[in-house]
């Protein structure tokens, strides 16, 4: 069964660092997210995309942040310059949307480590 | 703005006992309602959506808009139960932003 992959697993970076997270979406679909969730707090929405740009972002998706799809597998969360806050799991989801909207498919996560 | 509120973060039980975790949502619209569950070690997953009305693994939820609930149930709990369970609310057709509870871990003894 395809699966949402996410790279790295595990990244621990200084703080002002930049840092890249890394998604391949389930092939076929065409909408994607990132979400990420602090330690014991919910999931978050971070951002939605469609058609090579972004559909959907929350507050918490500031200047610091960005989204690219640079081939056609690869979608990926750029943080600039990376604070303490920014320390949690970064989930990466996809979905074909159509009939099935709101079904996501996760990915494992990363988790970013900011020190 | 829309919000899921889950008040239980662990509910223990022991199996073969009924097992409700409860949701409640805010939204003056018509919202669609999910439950995700995540097993240790796997990764979030679609459980169950109130527009289906289908039981899975025994689960069932029914979206009472009078009450702005949508709670899951399930009338034997088994151990392969336990997990962390997330409801979440979609504001409907057309959007993309999934909003979650902070969830409910649901631990099932023997």
């Amino acid at each position: 069964e395809p699966e949402v992959t996410q790279t790295p697993s595990h990244q621990v970076t200084q703080m002002g660092q930049e840092v890249i997270l890394r998604c391949v979406p389930i092939s076929n679909h065409l909408y994607f997210y990132w979400y990420r969730q602090i330690l014991g707090q919910k999931v978050e929405f971070l951002v939605s995309f469609y058609n090579n740009e972004i559909s959907e972002k929350s507050e918490i998706f500031d200047d610091q942040f960005s989204v690219e799809r640079p081939d056609g597998s690869n979608f990926t969360l750029k943080i600039r310059s990376t604070k303490l806050e920014d320390s949690a799991m970064y989930f990466c989801a996809s979905s074909d949307y159509g009939q099935r909207a709101g079904e996501l498919f996760f990915g494992e996560g990363s988790r970013l480590t900011v020190l | 703005a829309q919000r899921v509120t889950q008040p239980e973060k662990l509910l223990s039980v022991f199996k073969g006992a009924p097992v409700e975790l409860k949701c409640n949502y805010s939204y003056s619209g018509s919202p669609e309602l999910f439950w995700y569950v995540q097993y240790s070690r796997q990764r979030l997953q679609l459980l169950l959506r109130h527009i289906s009305r289908e039981s899975i693994k025994g689960f069932t939820a029914d979206l009472n808009k009078g009450e702005t609930s949508f709670h899951l149930k399930k009338p034997f709990a088994q151990e392969e139960d336990s997990a962390m369970y997330y409801c979440a609310l979609l504001r409907g057709a057309g959007f993309q932003k999934l909003v979650f509870g902070t969830g409910t871990r649901l631990l099932v003894s023997p």
